[in-house]
């Protein structure tokens, strides 16, 4: 029962390298996020993807793109790292039926950009 | 911009105690809260949810909300050192935002034996 797996859970990264985060889920679910998660800022929703085949901006967009390859996968890049986007990368699915809505999170991808 | 608020903390409390946590949102048209435990370095999972007004009971924890006052607690009786993490508190933007889930900043709580 692997629910929603990220990869990879650590980075580091030179200012300037890019890289893909990625998320897959087994739940069947339509809707996909990613949030970056920072000290005193909680979690900031960077894009989602309400469903397979369209992605929309969250609160963070700039320096990230996304792509929702199938029902399943929902990766993110970064093509020119910054200093500013270290942080903690989550992935999340959401279930969302009448009465029972729930986020269900991805364990996580550490990234530093040095 | 939808804001949920709550207390960054840190709050203690000694085991045995009754920890409560306070949150309020500013789109009086939510409809779904959550509250989402996260301990160091691990990703949130979610503890309870709430849609109507008033308590609901989930063995140790208790959901609050109310609507009118745009204000949702959880109360944690008998508090354990197990409990000890960061609660965060979530509120659902409906399908008009995408089923958005918009976080609060997070409360810390420490217990203390």
């Amino acid at each position: 029962n692997a629910g929603v797996t990220q990869t990879p859970k650590f980075q580091v990264l030179k200012t300037g390298q890019s890289m893909t985060l990625q998320c897959a889920q087994d739940m069947n679910h339509n809707s996909m996020y990613w949030y970056r998660q920072d000290p005193g800022m909680g979690l900031r929703l960077i894009y989602y993807s309400a469903s397979e085949g369209t992605t929309d901006k969250g609160e963070v967009p700039n320096g990230y793109n996304v792509s929702r390859l199938n029902k399943r996968e929902f990766s993110l890049r970064l093509e020119s790292a910054a200093p500013s986007q270290t942080s903690v990368y989550f992935c999340a699915s959401i279930v969302s039926q009448v009465m029972n809505t729930e986020a269900f999170f991805g364990q996580g991808t550490r990234l530093t950009v040095v | 911009q939808k804001e949920v608020e709550q207390n960054s903390g840190p709050l203690s409390v000694p085991e045995g105690a009754i920890a409560s946590l306070n949150c309020t949102y500013s789109d009086r048209g939510s409809q779904s809260f959550f509250w989402y435990r996260q301990y160091s370095g691990k990703s949130p999972e979610l503890i309870m949810f709430i849609y109507s007004n008033g308590d609901k009971e989930d063995g140790r924890f208790t959901a609050q909300l109310n609507k009118a006052s745009q204000y949702v607690s959880l109360l944690i009786r008998d508090s354990q050192p197990s409990d000890s993490a960061t609660y965060l508190c979530a509120v659902n933007g409906g399908a008009n935002t995408g089923n958005q889930f918009y976080f609060g900043t997070g409360t810390s709580l420490t217990v203390i034996p």
